[in-house]
C-alpha cells in the first residue's frame, strides 16, 4: 500500500530563516515524489518532482530511500512562499499527504 | 492553452439528491484523477482512469459514489443520495501518463444540506 506522512500541519518561520518541510513515504515499489503547492486562492500545482532534480523558486528536496523521506527544503524564506504544501506520492496512482501550511513571519 | 476545467465550481443540494460534477481535462491527457478535499486535509484519492476506463477505483467510498470517462476525454463523478458528510471539494487533475505532472482544476465545492 501507498502512504505518505506530512507530520507538521503548521510551520510558522521567520523570513530570510531556512525551511524544511517534512514527508516521509511507504511504497514497495519504485516510488515517484513530488512536491505539490497551494498558494491562497489559487488551484493545487506542482513545485518540484525527485526526478527532474531541479531547484524551483529556491526549494530543493533530495530522495532518501534508506530514510523514505523527501523532505523539501529553502535556505532562505520568503514571505510569499506562505502557502499549503502537499508531499505526493506516485505509484499505482498518485496520492498526497495531510498538508503542511507554512507561514512566514516578517 | 486551456488547463483543467471543473463545472459546477459551487454546488448547493439538499440530502438525498443525486449530483454530477463534470471535469474537462487538457486535451491528450491519458491519466485523469478524482479527489476530495476536506477542509484542513489534503486531497484524498478516489479514483484514477487511464483512457476510458478506470484503472483504480479503490478510493471511492461506497457504492453511491460512480465515474465514467465514456470517451477518454471529459469526465463525470456522480454521487446518488447524497448526505451531508459528502460536502467537500471535489478536485480533477489530469496528466500525459502515469506518475507523470499532474494538472489540477479549480475544483466544485459540493454542500449538501
Amino acid at each position: 500500500a501507498q502512504r505518505v506522512t506530512q507530520p507538521e500541519k503548521l510551520l510558522s518561520v521567520f523570513k530570510g530563516a531556512p525551511v524544511e518541510l517534512k514527508c516521509n513515504y511507504s511504497y514497495s515499489g519504485s516510488p515517484e515524489l513530488f512536491w505539490y503547492v497551494q498558494y491562497s486562492r489559487q488551484r493545487l500545482q506542482l513545485l518540484l518532482r525527485h526526478i527532474s532534480r531541479e531547484s524551483i523558486k529556491g526549494f530543493t528536496a533530495d530522495l532518501n530511500k534508506g530514510e523514505t523521506s523527501f523532505h523539501l527544503k529553502k535556505p532562505f524564506a520568503q514571505e510569499e512562499d506562505s502557502a499549503m504544501y502537499y508531499c505526493a506520492l506516485g505509484g499505482d496512482k498518485i496520492i498526497f499527504g495531510k498538508g503542511t501550511r507554512l507561514h512566514i513571519l516578517p | 492553452g486551456a488547463g483543467v476545467s471543473q463545472t459546477p465550481s459551487n454546488k448547493v443540494t439538499e440530502k438525498g439528491k443525486y449530483v454530477e460534477l463534470r471535469c474537462d481535462p487538457i486535451s491528450g491527457h491519458t491519466a485523469l484523477y478524482w479527489y476530495r478535499q476536506s477542509l484542513g486535509q489534503g486531497p484524498e484519492f478516489l479514483i484514477y482512469f487511464q483512457g476510458t476506463g478506470a484503472a483504480d477505483d479503490s478510493g471511492l467510498p461506497n457504492d453511491r459514489f460512480f465515474a465514467v470517462r465514456p470517451e477518454g476525454s471529459v469526465s463525470t463523478l456522480k454521487i446518488q443520495r447524497t448526505e451531508r458528510g459528502d460536502s467537500a471539494v471535489y478536485l480533477c487533475a489530469s496528466s500525459a501518463a502515469l506518475n507523470t505532472e499532474a494538472f489540477f482544476g479549480q475544483g466544485t465545492r459540493l454542500t449538501v444540506v
